[in-house]
């Protein structure tokens, strides 16, 4: 069965921190589908990212980068020099094609960035 | 375009009176998905529409609630005789057809 795990439930760190928040997943398909989406105090889904199954080049955005582990089923994610503004509960998520790319969601890990 | 849009926003009810949620998706997305979620929690799958056809409903949605999509564009959510453990955000999505979900802001219910 398909299963993502956010085994941090809340982090805290100073502004300018490095901070990265882990990502398992558990699935038996070889075609799938990896998101991050971050869930501001208003309360908004925002996407992030997707990745697929056979793309595990390392990605970066900004102060943004994520690391996709396949051999780990790990797909982790690092903000860097963190801002207070990156304040939210980040949700690590799984679909795969043949479930209508419903969204298997972790429970989400709530990010605290302190001035 | 302006994304998904949600309404109403916010929406306080009676135990046992009928609510109704709107959801417009992004026009060129055949694909829209409902999900609930409650505080501290990820969100549950609910239903998902591919263009006018409900094609998956998940157990969780019993016989008080009802979803359509007229057209295959917008979409509403009916709960009927609402109870205090329907409280939540309930949460409309679209997508195109690449497995990327685009979420509205929320329709919060919560029911007294």
């Amino acid at each position: 069965a398909q299963k993502v795990t956010q085994a941090q439930t809340e982090i805290s760190v100073v502004e300018k921190e490095d901070v990265t928040l882990d990502c398992v997943y558990e699935t038996r398909d070889t075609t799938y589908y990896l998101f991050w989406y971050k869930q501001p105090p208003s309360g908004e889904l925002v996407f992030l990212i997707r990745r697929n199954s056979f793309d595990e080049q390392n990605e970066i955005s900004g102060r943004y980068s994520w690391n996709f582990q396949k051999s780990t089923s790990s797909f982790n994610f690092t903000i860097t020099a963190s801002q207070v503004v990156d304040s939210a509960v980040y949700f690590c998520a799984l679909s795969e094609p043949d479930s209508n790319y419903q969204l298997i969601w972790g429970a989400g890990t709530k990010l605290i960035i302190k001035p | 375009d302006t994304g998904v849009s949600q309404n109403p926003r916010h929406k306080i009810t009676k135990r046992g009176q009928n609510v109704t949620f709107r959801c417009d998706p992004i026009s060129e997305h055949n694909r829209l998905y409902w999900y609930r979620q409650t505080l501290g929690q990820g969100p549950e799958f609910l239903t998902y529409f591919q263009n006018e056809a409900q094609l998956e409903k998940s157990r969780l949605l019993s016989d008080r609630f009802s979803a359509e999509r007229p057209k295959g564009s917008f979409s509403t959510l009916e709960i009927q005789r609402t109870e205090q453990g329907d409280s939540a955000m309930y949460l409309c999505a679209s997508s195109p057809n690449t497995g990327e979900l685009f979420f509205g802001e929320g329709s919060r219910l919560t029911v007294l």
